[in-house]
């Protein structure tokens, strides 16, 4: 099974600033990765696929990269409804897996 | 649009069992599988397992297997998670979602969710 790791925990940023949340695969998934936002009460919401593919009506400041072990999610300029956990999750291999989630929090 | 819709919040106590639908709609029930994820309180998203909307066939992942099932009724487009002898540690948001991406799979949309408490 593919372990993923996120990092960090918890990250507290102010509105309009960058957020980087990190998510490591113990094993290459190649670009086999997606990320979701989840909100208090709420279902998992699809950000990104193919570790850099934004889904439908995801704005452009979601911004995915990485490939292999190493993944990168960027929020480029943070707005007061994006303050929520995120995970990764890896679909490169069965079973499919997610990391244990980075909340980001109003600083 | 597509949707996910899930039955209602559950009570019950350990030993009974559950039945947990989701109401696919806004595409064809049988061209995606259903896949099934659990969220413990205040944890993360683990994968359940999926079932092949064509035939029928569930595949279970470790940790699932025995007192879960996953069956179908397509007449109806919907899918179910049946839980038996249930447990405490079996509290949690269980979430009905669909693969895409060809032979890949993430996971878009998602159902509501469907909180299960077992308590005695």
């Amino acid at each position: 099974e593919i372990v993923m790791t996120q990092s960090p925990a918890t990250l507290s940023v102010s509105p309009g600033e960058r957020a980087t949340l990190s998510c490591r695969a113990s094993q290459s998934v190649s670009s086999k990765l997606a990320w979701y936002q989840q909100k208090p009460g709420q279902a998992p919401r699809l950000l990104i696929y193919g570790a850099s593919t934004r889904a439908t009506g995801i704005p452009a400041r979601f911004i995915g990269s990485g490939s292999g072990t190493e993944f990168t999610l960027t929020i480029s300029s943070l707005q007061s409804e994006d303050f929520a956990v995120y995970y990764c999750q890896q679909y490169n291999s069965w079973p499919r897996t997610f990391g244990q989630g980075t909340k980001v929090e109003i600083k | 649009q597509v949707q996910l819709v899930q039955s209602g919040s559950e009570l019950k106590k350990p030993g009974a069992s559950v039945k947990v639908s989701c109401k696919a709609s806004g595409y064809t029930f049988t061209t995606y599988a259903m896949n099934w994820l659990r969220q413990a309180p205040g944890q993360g998203l683990e994968w359940m397992g999926w079932i092949n909307t064509n035939t029928g066939n569930p595949t279970y992942a470790q940790g699932f297997t025995g007192r879960f099932v996953f069956s179908l009724d397509t007449s109806v487009s919907t899918a179910y998670l049946q839980i038996s002898s249930l447990k405490t540690e079996d509290t949690a948001v269980y979430y009905c979602a669909r693969p895409i991406g060809g032979g890949a799979h993430w996971f878009d949309p998602w159902g509501q969710g469907t909180l299960v408490t077992v308590s005695s």
